[in-house]
């Protein structure tokens, strides 16, 4: 089946340490996002990859950075954890940005020590 | 600029009963419209989209939405609750090449 799939499912790290999550997809969609999500909170655009286009959202932390080398794969970057950025982080694919409907990957859900 | 608001952060009703998470939404442009599920540490779900055509949109599990323009609202709906269907529900907004606004998200609680 197309999927989305996110790696690793639960990702721990301290204080400080680089981490990186990473993104696949098997749709062949153009388009991919990052999010955040916060417990109990509505899921908040990072940022996202038209293609090669980066678009960055306006109040996402420099902290946070991304790649795309290529259609299949995207990463998530943090270079420098802080306990606030403790959160689930959901990838997302659309064949355009346009049509609107997302689908997304299971998450990887980052704990900051 | 699109805008989403959910109304109830919670909603509890009985295993059996109908089932209504409202939504409304603003946006210049005629928007697209999305309800997503989001069962504990797992990824978004969608249940159904309204781009253009038939108001009365029918999704998975049972749940079918309503667009109403004069209203401004998608409020999803089901007939019968299932003790499954407890999760948070998202309604979503696109509007041209903009990118989704999602709500605040409703937890839908069913009890036995």
């Amino acid at each position: 089946d197309a999927m989305v799939i996110q790696n690793p499912r639960y990702q721990v790290t301290q204080f400080g340490k680089p981490v990186t999550l990473s993104c696949s997809q098997t749709l062949n969609h153009n388009v991919m996002y990052w999010y955040q999500q916060k417990s109990s909170q509505a899921p908040k655009l990072l940022f996202h990859y038209y293609d090669k286009d980066f678009n960055n959202e306006a109040d996402t932390p420099d902290n946070f950075q991304s790649r795309r080398p290529n259609t299949s794969f995207c990463f998530l970057d943090i270079r420098s954890p802080g306990l606030g950025d403790a959160a689930m982080y959901l990838c997302a694919t659309s064949r355009d940005r346009v049509d609107g409907e997302q689908f997304f990957g299971p998450g990887t859900r980052l704990t900051v020590l | 600029a699109q805008s989403v608001t959910q109304l109830g952060s919670h909603v509890s009703v009985s295993e059996g009963a109908l089932v209504l998470l409202r939504c409304n939404y603003s946006s210049s442009v005629p928007p697209y419209l999305f309800w997503y599920v989001q069962y504990p540490n797992q990824g978004l779900q969608l249940l159904l989209k309204y781009t253009t055509g038939a108001t009365l949109v029918k999704g998975i599990n049972g749940f079918e939405a309503e667009f109403k323009k004069s209203e401004t609202s998608f409020h999803l709906t089901k007939p019968s609750a299932h003790m499954s269907d407890a999760a948070e529900y998202f309604c979503a907004v696109t509007a041209g090449y903009s990118t989704l606004t999602f709500g605040k998200g409703t937890m839908l609680l069913v009890s036995p």
